[in-house]
């Protein structure tokens, strides 16, 4: 199975930082096929990025991701306070798994 | 619009069965793969498996085979999950979830989740 590492593991930053999340796997993700989601206490996560760059639909434009192989970042260049959340990313290449997540809190 | 909507939470002994349903509408149901992932209290998220509603074909993730069963009713549009010898460990937050588009592995459409407690 592909592992998926995200760093940090919290990352605390204020309203309008701009916050870069990584994911690194533990053998190339072919087709970038990795997806980001973000995740609020009590609800179901929400596909943010899929296809390592692509926004999900109604995803702001203050949402991207980027990279491919073994490295890729989620960035969220200024911060909204409903943003304050865990993202996790998700590989589909090689059957499915996530990252362990990463906690965006209020600094 | 494409919903998911599950059944509700279940209060199992250590031991018993589990059986979750998920109902699917808004779209046609053959023409997407539909999965579970669940989550422990304040953990991460784990694929538990994956299943063609066309056909009923299923691959299910080493770590529930032979505890997990999952399985589609197409003529109500109906995904369900079955997870045998429930443990401590299984008490988790259970999602269905649909791909975003077919042949996607990334799931755009999410149910709300079902809270399965395993009580000793």
């Amino acid at each position: 199975d592909i592992v998926l590492t995200q760093s940090p593991g919290t990352l605390s930053l204020s309203p309008g930082e701009r916050a870069t999340l990584s994911c690194r796997a533990s053998r190339s993700v072919s087709s970038n096929k990795l997806a980001w989601y973000q995740q609020k206490p009590g609800q179901a996560p929400r596909l943010l990025i899929l296809g390592a760059s692509s926004r999900a639909t109604g995803i702001p434009d203050r949402f991207s991701g980027s990279g491919s192989g073994t490295d890729f970042t989620l960035t969220i260049s200024r911060l909204e306070p409903e943003d304050f959340a865990v993202y996790y990313c998700q590989q589909y290449d090689t059957s499915y798994t996530f990252g362990q997540g990463t906690k965006v809190e209020i600094k | 619009q494409v919903q998911l909507v599950q059944s509700g939470a279940e209060v199992e002994e250590l031991g018993a069965s589990v059986r979750i349903s998920c109902k699917a509408s808004g779209y046609t149901f053959m023409n997407y793969f539909l999965h579970w992932v669940r989550q422990a209290p304040g953990q991460g998220l784990e694929w538990m498996g994956i299943i063609n509603p066309s056909g009923g074909g299923t691959t299910y993730a080493r770590a529930w085979m032979g505890r997990v069963n999952m399985a589609t009713d197409t003529a109500t549009s109906t995904l369900y999950m079955e997870l045998k010898s429930l443990r401590s460990e299984d008490t988790a937050v259970y999602y269905c979830v649909r791909e975003s588009y077919t042949g996607s592995g990334s799931y755009l459409f999410w149910g709300q989740g079902t809270l399965v407690t395993v009580s000793s």
